[in-house]
């Protein structure tokens, strides 16, 4: 079974801060695919990064990074420089080859205050 | 492209009506998901299907219902809601299978009384 555990629930921090949103999965699977999503306070939920088991090079975009770890079953999410707009809860996601479905972390919510 | 919708919005009903959710994906999609989403449980997997005229149980599939007639929507009922349903309930689509970003629609929020 796969599982993916978010256990910062809520963090704030102020505008300016680099903050990290922790994501640590489990499968047995060796070819899987990791997700996040935004959901901002509209309410819809953003597709933010896709990463597959194969590839475990970091990713930078603009502000936003991620580094995937297989040693320790981690995907992270930092945000650098953070800003109102970040403010927002953030899935964490997993899918395993073939499983055709994705298993959601429980969310952080993320809050930037000025 | 109007991408996923979903119809309605806002719903209130009582315990022991039914309901159908809505949703639509214009982007000929194969794949198509419902969830629902409540504090501090992340969003669980309802049903989905993986083609028109298929569908599967998620993690959460007890007291509802999906059909897929038609490849661009997937409807969700409830035939006798509970307090237990109320939520936010999420329709996505994705392409392909399991290594697919999934489009998600805007949500309807659902209070049962």
């Amino acid at each position: 079974a796969q599982k993916v555990t978010q256990a910062q629930t809520e963090i704030s921090v102020v505008e300016k801060e680099d903050v990290t949103l922790d994501c640590v999965y489990e499968t047995r699977d060796t070819t899987y695919y990791l997700f996040w999503y935004k959901q901002p306070p509209s309410g819809e939920l953003v597709f933010l990064i896709r990463r597959n088991s194969f590839d475990e090079q970091n990713e930078i975009s603009g502000r936003y990074s991620w580094n995937f770890q297989k040693s320790t079953s981690s995907f992270n999410f930092t945000i650098t420089a953070s800003q109102v707009v970040d403010s927002a809860v953030y899935f964490c996601a997993l899918s395993v080859w073939g499983a055709q479905k994705l298993v959601f972390g429980q969310g952080t919510r993320l809050t930037i205050n000025p | 492209n109007a991408g996923v919708t979903q119809t309605p919005k806002f719903r209130v009903l009582k315990t022991g009506q039914s309901m159908t959710l809505l949703c639509a994906q214009d982007m000929n999609h194969e794949y198509m998901y419902w969830y629902r989403q409540d504090p501090g449980m992340g969003l669980r997997l309802i049903h989905y299907s993986v083609g028109e005229g298929t569908t599967a149980k998620g993690e959460v599939p007890d007291g509802y219902n999906v059909s897929r007639l038609k490849k661009q929507n997937f409807l969700l009922g409830l035939e006798s809601a509970a307090p237990s349903q109320t939520s936010v309930y999420f329709c996505a689509s994705t392409s392909g299978g399991s290594s697919y970003e999934q489009y998600f629609g805007p949500g309807t929020r659902l209070t049962v009384t």
